[in-house]
């Protein structure tokens, strides 16, 4: 089956640590995105993909970064400069822009 | 630039009795509107869209909303709701054949026997 899996689910981690979050995707997207979700605010997204080897700052980039070496990849890093990770983070893809977003599971990140 | 609103954060309402989530939207160009579905810790599914054509629009599960231009609103309608609809309703807008989709606060539907 197609879709969209992100690891791992929940995440622990200590203050001053860079953490990296996983997503893959097997549908033949484009587009790639990653969002984060706080209770009460929605989505904000934090960086995007139009194709491989692309990528863009979303809303809330700073202390984030992404990279896109391969379509069907495009893994998170929350580095010790995000001074309130602590979140659920989204993963999604689409074909193209402005198209229907195919979301993952999401990881919830704790930082202890 | 584009913005969403939802006016609701929540609603709670009785089995079989009908619902409506509004959403209003601002943008200086065309757009697309979308409705998703979160269940509790899981992603978001898509529930319904609006690109061009008719204004009414509907999904598989009794769902329907109605892009209004001239209100720029496109409010989520289910005439008799489940204790299963229960969950977290999300409006977004995207610019026409735009990266960068714009979601709303989220509304929590709460369906009680």
């Amino acid at each position: 089956d197609g879709g969209i899996t992100q690891s791992p689910k929940y995440l622990f981690r200590k203050e001053g640590q860079n953490v990296t979050l996983s997503c893959e995707q097997n549908l033949n997207h484009d587009a790639m995105y990653w969002y984060r979700q706080d209770p009460g605010q929605g989505l904000r997204l934090i960086y995007y993909s139009q194709i491989v080897n692309d990528f863009q700052k979303g809303d809330i980039a700073e202390g984030y970064s992404v990279s896109r070496e391969k379509k069907e990849s495009f893994p998170l890093t929350v580095t010790s400069a995000q001074k309130n990770p602590t979140a659920f983070y989204l993963c999604a893809s689409s074909i193209g822009g402005g198209d229907t977003q195919y979301f993952g599971p999401g990881t919830r990140l704790t930082v202890l | 630039a584009q913005s969403v609103t939802q006016l609701d954060s929540q609603v709670p309402v009785f089995e079989e009795a009908p619902v409506e989530l509004r959403c209003n939207y601002s943008s200086s160009v065309s757009v697309y509107l979308f409705w998703y579905v979160q269940y509790p810790n899981q992603g978001l599914q898509l529930l319904l869209k609006y690109l061009s054509g008719s204004t009414l629009v509907e999904s598989i599960n009794g769902f329907e909303a109605e892009f209004n231009k001239s209100q720029t609103s496109f409010h989520l309608r289910k005439p008799s709701v489940h204790i299963s609809d229960t969950a977290e309703y999300f409006c977004a807008v995207s610019e026409t054949g735009g990266f960068k989709t714009i979601f709303g606060a989220g509304t929590r539907l709460f369906v009680k026997a």
